[in-house]
């Protein structure tokens, strides 16, 4: 079983749909969780922490459920340029080693 | 934010060269970066850990006699791919934590080094 699963996609949605990623992690022990963008052939770029009291960014809300083992992102009013691959991603541990996801890919159509 | 620059940002290279990777923090001091590899259609997976002043460590299943790190300083942390073949042919991406000014956990990814042996 990989350490963080995510469903691959890709979600095809309209501008101003509203979607939904999830995310799963096999470590209980994992204390920090993030969202990350990637675009095409490009480097990752921090999208936001997640916090278990659930956090909101804009379009953006993040949502964590450690009994569950559990990340959401929920974006608003998508927009074409939300198209990405999106990635969860949990800080293994105290030396600051983060665990990637497959990512999830959104594309967000006219 | 913090810069993490990385150089060269693709590279061709013939079966059996080494190749060179430097990934520097513009900004701000790291005592740890890390190197992660992306195959096509998949997600970054962690290589080595780079620990200033002192010996790499490297995830299972990677080769340290094949994937050189060193971290000489704290702005500077290069990886070589010795006697590099086809199928190290991937998108290395290193990272860097800003050790000094306590940003915590925020890890700023450079922009990443596409490698292709023929």
């Amino acid at each position: 079983r990989k350490e963080v699963e995510q469903d691959p996609g890709p979600f095809n949605v309209p501008e101003g749909a509203t979607v939904a990623f999830n995310c799963t992690y096999s470590n209980s022990a994992s204390q920090s969780f993030f969202w990350y963008r990637q675009d095409c052939r490009k480097e990752p770029k921090l999208l936001m922490s997640v916090y278990s009291s659930g956090n909101e960014d804009g379009r953006f809300t993040a949502q964590l459920n450690r009994a569950s083992q559990y990340i959401s992102l929920l974006i608003r009013d998508s927009k074409l340029s939300d198209s990405a691959t999106y990635l969860c991603v949990v800080n293994r541990n105290a030396g600051n080693m983060l665990t990637f996801g497959g990512g999830t890919r959104l594309m967000v159509k006219p | 934010g913090a810069v993490v620059s990385q150089h060269p940002s693709r590279v061709i290279c013939k079966s059996g060269t080494s190749v060179k990777i430097e990934c520097r923090s513009l900004d701000f001091q790291a005592t740890t970066m890390f190197w992660y590899r992306q195959f096509p259609k998949q997600s970054l997976m962690l290589m080595a850990t780079s620990n200033e002043g002192s010996k790499a460590t490297y995830e299972q299943g990677v080769e340290k006699d094949k994937f050189l790190i060193n971290h000489a300083s704290l702005t500077l942390s290069t990886l070589t791919v010795t006697s590099a073949h086809p199928e190290d042919s991937s998108f290395y991406i290193c990272s860097a934590r800003d050790s000094v000014r306590g940003r915590g956990e925020t890890q700023y990814f450079g922009p990443g080094t596409r490698l292709l042996v023929l």
